[in-house]
């Protein structure tokens, strides 16, 4: 079945470090993939998105491309910042967008911490 | 405007009772789904609504676990003759249309069964 595989963490860096996340995905079909983030005490908010191969999704200083050849969808940041600290979900939608299923397939998440 | 709202955010029962979750979703998103995570997991898809109707239960563990949504903006779950096991967060999240690639999440209600 479709599934996400991304690095475990903690992942802890200084402020200002360059940041990667790293998502890998199985799935039939073309599907959508997304990041979410989980800042501390709050919901899970759609950080960033992409719907086809080679799309570049991007927010907030963030983005990750489309990889079809790689399956992967990694996660980057130039810079990090304090505030960049949460919880960084993997996710996938099968069957692209507007497809027959509209469930999330999540992965275990990436804790990031960044320190002064 | 309001997001997604749950109640309640904690809820500690024993193990063989009966609970509701309950779910408000933003106003005028027709499609509303149920996940749960547990400790150190991403979250699991439960059941997804579009309108009143359950459009896929694929996630539902086992017949203990129920969810409904009469009249296609509020839903709760509801989970029979707990277990251990059923401790989690349960989630809910809703979205504009079927197919629509956002999905808006609620805070989650924290489920302990001692």
């Amino acid at each position: 079945g479709d599934s996400v595989t991304q690095m475990e963490g903690p992942v802890t860096l200084s402020e200002e470090a360059f940041l990667t996340i790293n998502c890998t995905y199985t799935a039939t079909g073309y599907p959508s993939l997304f990041w979410y983030v989980q800042y501390p005490g709050e919901g899970l908010q759609l950080l960033l998105k992409a719907t086809k191969a080679d799309d570049k999704g991007s927010n907030k200083g963030f983005e990750a491309t489309y990889r079809k050849e790689t399956t992967s969808f990694h996660l980057e940041k130039g810079s990090v910042q304090v505030s960049d600290s949460a919880v960084y979900f993997c996710a996938l939608k099968a069957g692209g967008e507007g497809g027959a299923t509209n469930k999330l397939i999540f992965g275990t998440g990436t804790l990031l911490a960044v320190q002064p | 405007g309001a997001g997604v709202s749950q109640t309640p955010s904690n809820k500690v029962t024993e193990k063989g009772k009966y609970v509701e979750l309950r779910c408000d979703p933003i106003s005028g998103h027709t499609a509303l789904y149920w996940y749960r995570q547990s400790l150190g997991q991403g979250p699991e898809f439960l059941i997804y609504f579009q309108g009143t109707g359950a459009a896929d239960d694929s996630g539902l563990p086992n017949d203990r676990f129920f969810a409904v949504r009469p009249e296609g903006s509020v839903s709760t779950l509801k989970i029979q003759r707990t277990e251990r096991g059923d401790s989690a967060v349960y989630l809910c999240a809703s979205s504009l249309t079927f197919g629509s690639a956002e999905q808006f999440f609620g805070p989650g209600t924290r489920l302990t069964v001692l």
